[in-house]
């Protein structure tokens, strides 16, 4: 059974600095690997897709890498700022499958 | 571009009764729908997998006569929580994928049972 784990569980930084977010799964058999920002009270924002034949993906501040043979892929977000504060998800989709495993996701807060 | 959208968005009810959650998919074709739900602090857990025209699928510890899933059209699936109670106060969530292979979630609902 696919497991994701999300490290650390929460994180605060100051204003402008860049940060690492890790996600780890166990089984290497994925379709694709998605980040994914959910914001207190609401739904969830697709960040960052990448499929497994890939190694990283940007967009913006943003940018995922994955290594799919250790089974990890952090997410850099470079000159964090306020707006960035969210909890931010990592899930795998296993391969045949449109089903997403989740990890618990990071807290980041940003202090202005 | 393609969106799925979920109603209500918060709702709270009594326990003991019934609430339906709705998933829509707006501009495309959903043969299969996903609903998930996370507990505070907790990962989004998988519940089900509602196919269009049969039975849902459910995952192993989710009691499919206390959660109700229909998929009667290509744009719709519904999840009624039946005779709910406060330990069902829960975020559900719905996602379907294109025949792109994209998936796409709904926003989300805040389900809180009194």
């Amino acid at each position: 059974k696919q497991e994701v784990t999300q490290i650390p569980a929460a994180l605060s930084v100051p204003e402008g600095e860049n940060l690492v977010l890790n996600c780890s799964f166990t089984d290497s058999a994925i379709y694709n690997l998605q980040w994914f920002r959910q914001d207190p009270g609401k739904g969830l924002t697709s960040l960052l897709l990448i499929q497994s034949s890939q190694r990283e993906q940007t967009s913006g501040r943003l940018n995922a890498s994955l290594d799919k043979s250790s089974g990890r892929s952090t997410l850099y977000i470079a000159a964090s700022q306020p707006g960035d504060s969210a909890t931010y998800l990592c899930a795998v989709t296993g391969a045949g499958s449109y089903q997403l495993t989740f990890g618990k996701g990071t807290k980041l807060s940003v202090i202005p | 571009g393609a969106v799925v959208s979920q109603h209500p968005s918060w709702v709270i009810c009594k326990s003991g009764t019934s609430v339906k959650i709705e998933c829509r998919s707006l501009d495309f074709q959903a043969t299969t729908m996903f609903w998930y739900r996370q507990f505070p602090k907790q990962s989004l857990m998988l519940m089900a997998t509602s196919n269009e025209g049969s039975k849902a699928t459910y995952e192993q510890g989710v009691e499919k006569d206390k959660f109700l899933i229909n998929h009667a059209s290509l744009t719709l699936s519904t999840l009624t929580v039946t005779s709910a109670h406060p330990e069902d106060s829960s975020f559900y969530i719905c996602s379907a994928p294109t025949s792109g292979n994209t998936i796409y979630f709904g926003e989300g609902s805040w389900l809180t049972v009194v």
